[in-house]
């Protein structure tokens, strides 16, 4: 079965930092661009960041720039998120989606992992 | 900043047809923006539905349909079941960014 997997969120302090991962499974991931997208409790769904299929290129919604970073490792079939200078306003459940854009759009989602900050 | 409007929320009658929109801030919204749809379930993943405008995903239900009106993206369902009551977000692809609708409550009633 085609599958994502988030992992790794946890209750972090204000101005801390987290790692998110996102496992894929029964698909060739290195073909696809990825995406992160955040949903903070009781609110609607936010585009986080995007990452091409190669890893050379990555585009961030403004108020995660200079904040967070997205990578990917092909060979491991993973996708990261790294959060750092973290606020209260970044508590959200994070899906990871593979994106297939025109030809696909997000087609595939993860089941999510929640990060809260709090103090 | 660039901004996606949907009706916060609609009703429905079980059987009934209902069109949700979804608005770009920045003009009409085209094929260009490959407009997808979105159904979410409490407690659960969003669910895709409709990619580049009106296609369809092999699991996504008949009853769906998307296209283009008036200049918005929009979502039709068409004898609605109870099972579809749930949030629907659309979302723009805005060159190499995304963007999100605040999402329609839908309520089958």
């Amino acid at each position: 079965e085609v599958q994502l997997v988030e992992s790794g969120g946890d209750l972090v302090q204000p101005g801390g930092s987290l790692r998110l991962s996102c496992a894929a499974s029964e698909f060739t991931f290195s073909n696809y661009w990825m995406t992160w997208v955040r949903q903070s409790p009781g609110k609607g769904l936010e585009w986080v960041a995007t990452i091409t299929a190669d890893g050379s290129v990555k585009f961030f919604e403004e108020s995660v720039k200079g904040r967070f970073t997205i990578s990917r490792d092909n060979d491991k079939r993973s996708l990261c998120l790294q959060m750092s200078s973290l606020r209260a306003e970044d508590t959200a459940i994070y899906y990871c989606a593979r994106d297939q854009g025109s030809w696909g759009g997000m087609d595939i989602w993860g089941r999510g992992t929640t990060v809260t900050v709090s103090s | 900043q660039t901004g996606v409007t949907q009706e916060p929320s609609l009703t429905v009658s079980p059987g009934g047809t209902v069109t949700l929109t979804c608005a770009s801030s920045t003009g009409a919204v085209t094929s260009g923006h490959h407009p997808i749809w979105l159904q979410q379930k409490p407690g659960q993943a969003p669910r895709a539905l409709i990619y580049s405008t009106s296609n369809k995903y092999s699991w996504t239900p008949a009853r769906f349909s998307g296209s283009l009106l008036g200049g918005k993206a929009a979502l039709t369902l068409s004898g609605v079941q109870p099972e579809d009551e749930a949030e629907y977000y659309c979302l723009l692809y805005y060159g190499d960014t995304r963007v999100f609708g605040g999402g329609t409550k839908l309520t089958v009633l």
